[in-house]
């Protein structure tokens, strides 16, 4: 099974708003509500950013929202600040077997 | 507040058996709302979802592990392990252990986020 497609890197200027895009197909990213967005900084452990395409979990600033249009799902950071710069993972679930869950590439986020 | 804290060798020889072990605890295993699985990250790339498993002892794996791959669960010590056979070089990775959202409906049952995950782990595969 592929990974989800999102791109290598994208960078922004503090203020500025970047968006991530994670696109799949009608088996996971488009036919199901259950992508989810990690934050991951180096040597430190994934953390839940985004889940059910646009919710928030509870601590998670404003700034951070979820989309998703067909088979392609979006993370939206408006506002960029020096501490967003990381690597951002999508996720989903995907039918394609039995109970699957499958990851994007991931994208380096610079904060220029 | 919930935790999840990874243990086991750090270092594990090829050809054999890797074997992990996750401790849940400030919350109960024994969940109908969750799975728990195990997600591993190559130095330097990407994460891969091993499997998942309910606290019932339904297993789920990815395909393209799933000959190697063993996860069981002992909800008497709110535990649930990982075991990894005939591990090569390529399975040198940071191993986390995760909580993910369960959702049913209509009969079928789906896997959600990881909303909460352990510090991980690195395993070494040499000789």
């Amino acid at each position: 099974q592929s990974a989800l497609t999102q791109p290598a890197s994208v960078s922004g200027s503090p203020g500025q708003s970047i968006t991530i895009s994670c696109t799949g197909t009608s088996s996971d990213v488009g036919g199901y509500n259950y992508v989810s967005w990690y934050q991951q900084h180096p040597g430190k452990a994934p953390k839940l950013m985004i889940y059910e395409v646009s919710n928030r979990p509870s601590g998670v600033s404003n700034r951070f929202s979820g989309s998703k249009s067909g088979n392609t799902a979006s993370l939206t950071i408006s506002g960029l600040q020096a501490e967003d710069e990381a690597d951002y993972y999508c996720s989903s679930y995907t039918s394609s077997s039995t109970l699957y869950v499958v990851f994007g590439g991931g994208t380096k986020l610079t904060v220029l | 507040q919930l935790q999840l804290q990874e243990s086991g060798p750090g270092l594990v020889k090829p050809s054999e058996t890797l074997s992990l072990t996750c401790t849940v605890s400030g919350g109960s295993i024994s969940s109908s709302s969750y799975y728990w699985g195990w997600i591993r990250q190559p130095p330097g790339k990407g994460l891969e979802w091993i499997g998942s498993i309910y606290y019932s002892g339904s297993t789920y794996y990815n395909p393209s592990l799933k000959s190697r791959v063993t996860i069981s669960v002992d909800t008497s010590k709110n535990q649930f392990s990982l075991k990894l056979s005939s591990v090569t070089a390529a399975d040198t990775a940071v191993y986390y252990c995760a909580r993910h959202m369960r959702y049913c409906s209509g009969g079928s049952c789906y896997s959600g986020a990881g909303d909460y995950w352990g510090q991980g782990t690195l395993v070494t595969v040499s000789s």
